[in-house]
């Protein structure tokens, strides 16, 4: 299976610290992307970052791809209640997105 | 620009019955795909259409379907209906089917008694 994996699959941490959170995945990409996922909602996507990329930045957030290790990893700096959610990485082959396990942040006031 | 709607958003049946849910993607987006999420496996993707077509299927029994009609609306069924079946199923939407970014709507949430 192309799925990935995230590490940890929980994380707490006080609102003002960095959240960081890693993927790996089995095979070849296209490019990797990150989703958030609010209790029982949909996706919002959050950053993509393509196979030639090792990193990438949009506001709060950090990606880095190492496609010889077959891991990414995702940061947010200076974390938010608002934060608090599921984050999946999805890689993207041939036909699909293919969705990681996810990683359940909370973000403590 | 509206986003990706589903309906209907809760829906509860019993073992056997059959379900239709429906998603409307965002305006000029010709790709819509399903997933479904539950909390041992995931998410995990069910089909794909494209201009009314099915590009991609998922590891799923013949038990689920779908279509996409001309407007790019799309549909899926799943019929004899399983306690197993009991999910978030989630619709996503984009321009082309490239992968590069999908559009989520805020799921149905299918109970199977």
């Amino acid at each position: 299976s192309q799925q990935g994996e995230e590490d940890p699959q929980a994380l707490s941490i006080q609102e003002g610290e960095n959240a960081t959170m890693n993927c790996s995945y089995k095979t070849s990409i296209n490019n990797l992307q990150w989703y958030r996922q609010n209790s029982g909602r949909g996706l919002v996507h959050l950053i993509l970052i393509r196979s030639n990329e090792r990193e990438k930045h949009s506001g709060r957030l950090r990606v880095t791809l190492d496609t010889s290790k077959k891991s990414s990893s995702l940061l947010i700096t200076a974390s938010r209640a608002a934060d608090t959610a599921s984050y999946f990485c999805a890689t993207t082959g041939a036909n699909n997105l293919f969705f990681g396990t996810g990683t359940r942040l909370t973000v403590i006031p | 620009k509206a986003g990706v709607t589903q309906t209907p958003r809760y829906l509860i049946k019993t073992r056997g019955q059959q379900v239709t849910l429906s998603c409307s993607p965002i305006s000029g987006h010709r790709s819509v795909s399903w997933y479904q999420q539950t909390p041992g496996q995931g998410l995990q993707f069910l089909f794909e259409y494209f201009s009314e077509t099915q590009r991609n299927k998922g590891n799923f029994p013949g038990r689920f379907s779908g279509r996409q009609f001309s407007n790019s609306r799309s549909e899926m069924n799943v019929s004899t209906l399983e306690l197993g079946d009991s999910a978030l199923y989630l619709c996503a939407s984009s321009f082309l089917p490239s992968y590069n970014e999908q559009f989520f709507g805020p799921g149905t949430r299918l109970t199977v008694l």
